[in-house]
């Protein structure tokens, strides 16, 4: 099992620019979640999926963030355009209903820097 | 809103004390979770709490959940420097949906 997957793992932008992020979670989870962090505001849920369909989107910040998840294996986070308030580490999280433990399993994060 | 607050923000203590990290919901929830994350690292999941009064221990860690599902503590007996790390509590106030989480205690451990 490879875990949750994120890429890239650093990003560093121009602001105005558009980034995107990519997730893949563990096969056969249904739940796939992003979460971003900062010193100031800790861990935000901004949005989650079940079975690809967008759940709770109500923790984007604002209409240049969106969010994807065409299909079970793959998501994507879109910031555009992106601003210097945005850096931050984003998190993807997956987890399984009724999975052992019920916990969820982070990717590794990207940490997004915009200059 | 919904919102789990954690103290202490950070605690700092010798190699071989104890430490304790609390988290208290204003509402009551439906179970609670912790994780831990190294520095530079992601948060790793380590127990789920769903009965009310519930106590879990893994080793050295013991995990309380209040009569009232509203409160939690993680106690770490003995800290090594492998202690290191922010601990989170995340709560869930429905099944199957979003976890919230506290805004961590970071623990640092002189050896």
């Amino acid at each position: 099992d490879a875990g949750v997957i994120q890429s890239p793992r650093h990003e560093v932008t121009e602001m105005g620019q558009e980034v995107t992020l990519r997730c893949k979670p563990i096969s056969g989870h249904d739940y796939l979640f992003w979460y971003r962090q900062t010193m100031m505001r800790g861990l935000e849920l901004l949005i989650y999926f079940n079975n690809n369909v967008p759940i709770d989107d109500s923790g984007m910040p604002e209409d240049r963030f969106s969010a994807k998840m065409p299909n079970a294996s793959f998501s994507t986070l879109k910031i555009q355009p992106s601003e210097p308030r945005d850096s931050a580490v984003y998190f993807c999280a997956s987890r399984r209903t009724g999975g052992a433990g019920y916990g969820y399993t982070f990717g590794s994060g990207t940490r997004l820097t915009v200059v | 809103g919904q919102q789990v607050m954690q103290i202490p923000q950070y605690q700092h203590v010798q190699e071989g004390e104890d430490f304790t990290t609390y988290c208290n919901s204003s509402t009551t929830l439906s179970n609670i979770q912790w994780y831990k994350q190294r520095p530079g690292g992601h948060p790793v999941f380590l127990i789920q709490l769903v009965k009310s009064g519930e106590v879990k221990k893994q080793k050295r860690l013991t995990f309380q959940f209040g009569e009232a599902k509203k409160n939690s503590s993680l106690h770490i007996t003995a800290t090594q420097t492998t202690d290191v790390g922010t601990y989170f509590c995340a709560g869930n106030y429905n099944q199957g949906g979003k976890l919230i989480f506290g805004q961590g205690t970071e623990l640092s451990v002189k050896p």
